[in-house]
């Protein structure tokens, strides 16, 4: 049993190019989230999905793409990077139990150059 | 939004020092968490709270829910090596409607102990 999976988990970008950062998860969870962490700011929620087919913006969605076709993964797309976005990133599930316990990935460190 | 002020920032204590840290929220929560972030990791979760006034604890850790539902402060007693990391405290409203999901997290607390 993994639990939430993420790749890669470095990447080096130059401004202006485009990745994808892909979280995948086995437990069944309806609910999927991408976090940002940045010195001094805790985490930050970009975007999030409460299941397939359907997603929304969190608190810092700019720069950022989402989209989610099957319970299992939720990519996270820069179209165009940007040194702002230089971050680690962690994609966060939540099995429905009532309370909201997220579940965290060991995250992607993303540097923009 | 809703706001986390976290403190402390950080602390350097020896080992067998006991620790406190808390969250202090402009705005009341129906649940508080606490993780921790070892290096290189995602944050894990440490305690969860969910209902004012509740203390709880789990081996050397204690967390208690603020009476007025804005504050929550976590305690670890006896430091050792491996408590080394960055604490989180994060509050969330119940997980229904449009708060399903939404954890608020604090700034963080970067923890060192020295041997």
């Amino acid at each position: 049993n993994a639990g939430v999976t993420q790749t890669p988990k470095f990447q080096v970008l130059k401004t202006g190019q485009s990745m994808t950062l892909q979280c995948a998860q086995d437990m069944n969870h309806e609910y999927m989230s991408w976090y940002r962490q940045d010195p001094g700011m805790g985490l930050r929620l970009i975007h999030y999905s409460v299941g397939a087919g359907i997603t929304d913006q969190g608190e810092v969605p700019n720069g950022y793409n989402v989209s989610r076709s099957t319970t299992e993964d939720f990519p996270l797309r820069l179209l165009s990077a940007a040194p702002s976005q230089t971050s680690v990133y962690f994609c966060a599930t939540l099995g429905y139990s009532g309370a909201n316990v997220l579940t965290f990935g060991a995250g992607s460190r993303l540097t923009v150059l | 939004g809703q706001q986390l002020n976290q403190s402390p920032q950080s602390m350097f204590i020896q080992e067998g020092e006991d620790v406190s840290m808390n969250c202090t929220s402009s705005s009341i929560f129906n649940t508080w968490l606490w993780y921790k972030q070892d290096p290189g990791e995602g944050p894990v979760l440490l305690i969860a709270l969910y209902k004012a006034g509740e203390l709880t604890s789990n081996g050397r850790l204690t967390a208690q829910f603020g009476i007025t539902r804005k504050d929550s402060f976590l305690n670890i007693s006896a430091s050792i090596p491996s408590d080394v990391g960055i604490y989180f405290c994060a509050g969330s409203l119940r997980a229904g409607g449009t708060s399903y999901g939404k954890l608020t997290f604090g700034q963080g607390t970067i923890l060192t102990v020295h041997p």
